[in-house]
């Protein structure tokens, strides 16, 4: 059974500074991992997915990377504003299509 | 494209009523999720169709719980017999038919308070 854990629960920089953001999962045989950001008591907007042949996937300040062998996925966001403040989470599926099995995700506080 | 639809975007219940939330997924998206999500942690997976057909439903989905999707386009969740563990945020996304990827899209969720 797949688990994803992302570590820290809570994160506050700097505005300015960069972030990165932690996920891991247990079983390597992922097909796709996507990221998410979700405001307070809102939906989730899709960041970037990374398909399992890929190594990492870029838009704008964003940089997701993926390493399948040791279970893990960072996101970095270079320059971090004070509108970046959310909650952040990954979410893996373990075959095309399939359910995705997310983490506990980590909330952000970007301080001006 | 317009997005994910869901409605309504609150309900507040009583204990034992029964509530239907409806989800209209983005234009030929062709399979529909269901999760759940409560306060402080990251959704969890409900069920899930390809068209009309329901390929997969959590042990979650206890037999108070109910999901259709008549006719491949829209869905609709119903939960008999409310209780208040039933009370979290019920997101609903879609995913094209590509062979490249399949993107997952939410909508805004359907916030329910079981009184």
């Amino acid at each position: 059974k797949q688990e994803v854990t992302q570590i820290p629960a809570a994160l506050s920089v700097p505005e300015g500074e960069n972030l990165v953001l932690n996920c891991s999962f247990t079983d390597s045989a992922i097909y796709n991992l996507q990221w998410f950001r979700q405001d307070p008591g809102k939906g989730l907007t899709s960041l970037l997915l990374i398909q399992s042949s890929q190594r990492e996937q870029t838009s704008g300040r964003l940089n997701a990377s993926l390493d399948k062998s040791s279970g893990r996925s960072t996101l970095y966001i270079a320059a971090s504003q004070p509108g970046d403040s959310a909650t952040y989470l990954c979410a893996g599926s373990k075959a095309a299509g399939n359910k995705l099995t997310f983490g506990g995700g980590t909330r952000v506080l970007v301080k001006p | 494209d317009t997005g994910v639809s869901q409605d309504p975007r609150h309900k507040i219940t009583k204990r034992g009523q029964n509530v239907t939330f409806r989800c209209d997924p983005i234009s030929e998206h062709n399979r529909l999720y269901w999760y759940r999500q409560t306060l402080g942690q990251g959704p969890e997976f409900l069920t899930y169709f390809q068209n009309e057909a329901q390929l997969e439903k959590s042990r979650l989905l206890s037999d108070r719980f109910s999901a259709e999707r008549p006719k491949g386009s829209f869905s609709t969740l119903e939960i008999q017999r409310t209780e208040q563990g039933d009370s979290a945020m019920y997101l609903c996304a879609s995913s094209p038919k590509t062979r490249i990827s399949y993107e997952q899209y939410f909508g805004p969720g359907t916030r329910l308070t079981v009184t």
